[in-house]
Order: structure tokens, then sequence, then C-alpha cells
């Protein structure tokens, strides 16, 4: 069993400011980083992929980063909006296994 | 495309009853997973596929069977349910993971076992 932790787990945060979250992994099992989307009663959504130390994502407003050799990713938002509110999941791939950690639960609000 | 479909999505069982969780996914993915989902803690990997035929065990396998006939199905088993099932079930699929491709997740079944 592998521990994938996240911080905060939770954040309460104003419209229009930005914030970002950590992802903490053992490096020595890393094969790929996935940071997911999770609404209140839906299923969790695919944000980004990383692989390689030093990768830098973006979709819009959000990015992450990723550094491999020290076992840590961060995800930012900049600029949040109402609709960003949801818990935001880091994954572990080490191959064909996944480990999730608790995620980070973030409200904006308006 | 549906993409990846479970049912049912509300299940109550009394404890010793079996049932089977269904899960397809209409994508062409070689990869399929189960994970359960318990408060305060992450999803935790139940069994997963890399393919028709083949299967294996993920964190938490016990009490729990799969298969995998087809690329499109991969029901989860649960042979003699007990409360400390009950749980949300997610199932998920994607292309070979070791490529490392985004998982697709089915909307949940809430199982209580009472």
């Amino acid at each position: 069993i592998l521990n994938v932790e996240q911080s905060p787990q939770s954040l309460h945060v104003q419209e229009g400011d930005s914030t970002n979250f950590t992802c903490s992994f053992p490096s020595s099992n890393f094969y790929a980083l996935h940071w997911y989307r999770w609404e209140t009663a839906k299923s969790p959504e695919a944000l980004f992929v990383m692989t390689l130390n030093g990768d830098e994502k973006k979709k819009g407003r959000i990015s992450a980063t990723l550094n491999t050799k020290e076992g840590y990713s961060y995800l930012y938002i900049k600029g949040s909006q109402p609709e960003d509110s949801a818990t935001y999941l880091c994954a572990l791939n080490t191959g064909n296994q996944f480990y999730f950690g608790t995620g980070t639960s973030l409200t904006v609000i308006p | 495309n549906a993409g990846v479909t479970q049912t049912p999505k509300f299940q109550v069982l009394k404890t010793g009853q079996s049932m089977t969780l269904q899960c397809a996914q209409d994508m062409n993915h070689e990869y399929m997973s189960w994970y359960r989902q318990d408060p305060g803690m992450g999803l935790r990997l139940i069994h997963y596929s890399v393919g028709a035929g083949i299967t294996d065990q993920g964190e938490v396998p016990n009490g729990y069977n799969v298969s995998r006939s087809t690329t499109e199905d991969f029901p989860l088993r649960l042979l003699s349910a007990a409360p400390s099932q009950t749980s949300v079930y997610f199932c998920a699929s994607s292309y070979v993971a070791s490529l490392s491709y985004e998982q697709y997740f089915g909307p949940g079944t809430r199982l209580t076992v009472t």
C-alpha cells in the first residue's frame, strides 16, 4: 500500500482569489501522476496526466506542476470562480495500479 | 458514446446475500478497474483488468471477484455481502494504463449491507 497525501484537506477562498494544493507521493514507485476534479453527486473527471519530472500542464485557469525526484505535484487555480468548487483528487499510477489521495475540497465563495 | 455505465445505482443487501455490480464501456478501452469510496479515505482499487481474460487484484480485493470475458464488460461480484462492504463503488476505464492515459469513471453504485 502506497501513501498518497493531499493538503490541505479543505479550503475556502473568495471568488477571484488564486489558490494551490499539494499532492505528495513516494517517488520510488512513480509512473504517472493524475489529477481529477470531482463535483458533488458526479463522478471524477480527469484534469491532467503528468509523467515527466518538471512537467507543467495547463487547462484554462487550472495548471499543475510535477516534481518526481522529491515526490510532489502542485495544482494551481488562478482567479477562482464558484464553479471551481469541487474536490480535487490526485492519484499515483505505478503502472497498472492507482493510489488515490483523499482529496482537497475547494469551496469558492461568491 | 455512452461512456462508462454502471448498474444498479443503488442497492440494499442483507448480510450473506450475493450480487453482481455491472460495469460496461463502449470506448474499446483495454484497462478497466473497480474502486470503492469510503468516508475519509481515498478511492481504493479493488480489482483491475488490462484486457479480456486478464484480471488482477488491487489494494482491497478480499470479498470480491471479477471476470473479464469481453472488452466491454467488467462485472464485480460480492459472494457473501458483509456490512464492511457498505460503500460507493466506481468503475473506471482507460486505454492501456501503462501508457498513462486518463481514466473515465462511471456514475457509481451506492451499496448498503444491513
